[in-house]
């Protein structure tokens, strides 16, 4: 079992492009969500992913977007990119349970560097 | 929404010693607290973890309490070692649909030979 992957794991960006990061959830979770984890703090929640349609969002802007495919994999888009949005983008995975609570599994990350 | 306090900021502790990292919450419908363990450069790691019906849970060196009326929850780890220095969040969840974490903002633990 591979766990959460990742990709790429590390990009450069320049301010005002555009970023796609890619997650692949554990096998047998159906739920993905991505944080954003800014030098020294602690992951930020920017939004959640079931049945392919957002469930939650954080208090990011609309600049940031996201997907979900048939295969649970997801994707974290950022437009517009300012030196803000320089950190670590976390994905997790997990199953989700009406009742209780979700272990979450983290990959390893993307980090992000806007120049 | 929920807001999750965390405190030591850093903690140095000498090897055998133990370790106490405190977190207060503000949401009272908050009902699971996770503890993440963050290595330098790595993914964070679930180390334990409690749900709101229990106040004590403990796992070979690592010990978590909850105090629901205070809004509090901390960390002990006993016996440290080096391997034991990490980053550690807490968080808190509102679970049923969704399970979105709250963060604190971690706790940088540093144990010296």
């Amino acid at each position: 079992d591979a766990g959460v992957t990742q990709s790429p794991t590390h990009l450069i960006k320049t301010r005002g492009q555009q970023v796609t990061l890619r997650c692949s959830p554990k096998s047998g979770h159906d739920t993905v969500s991505w944080y954003q984890q800014a030098l020294g703090q602690g992951p930020q929640f920017i939004f959640q992913y079931y049945e392919e349609e957002e469930r939650q969002r954080g208090n990011f802007p609309d600049r940031f977007s996201g997907h979900q495919f048939p295969n649970y994999s997801s994707e974290l888009n950022v437009n517009a990119l300012l030196l803000g949005d320089s950190a670590l983008y976390l994905c997790a995975s997990s199953i989700d349970r009406r009742s209780g609570a979700n272990v979450l599994t983290f990959g390893a990350g993307s980090r992000l560097t806007v120049l | 929404g929920e807001n999750v306090e965390q405190h030591p900021s850093t903690l140095s502790v000498q090897e055998g010693d133990s370790a106490v990292i405190k977190c207060t919450y503000s949401d009272s419908a908050s009902n699971y607290f996770p503890w993440y363990k963050q290595e330098l450069g790595k993914r964070p790691q679930l180390i334990i973890d409690i749900r709101s019906n229990v106040g004590e849970k403990k796992d070979q060196r690592i010990a978590v309490t909850l105090n629901k009326t205070a809004k509090h929850f901390s960390l002990h780890i006993t016996e440290t070692q080096p391997e034991d220095s990490a980053v550690y969040f807490c968080a808190a969840v509102i679970t049923g649909g969704g399970n979105k974490l709250t963060f604190g903002t971690g706790t940088q633990l540093k144990v010296e030979l």
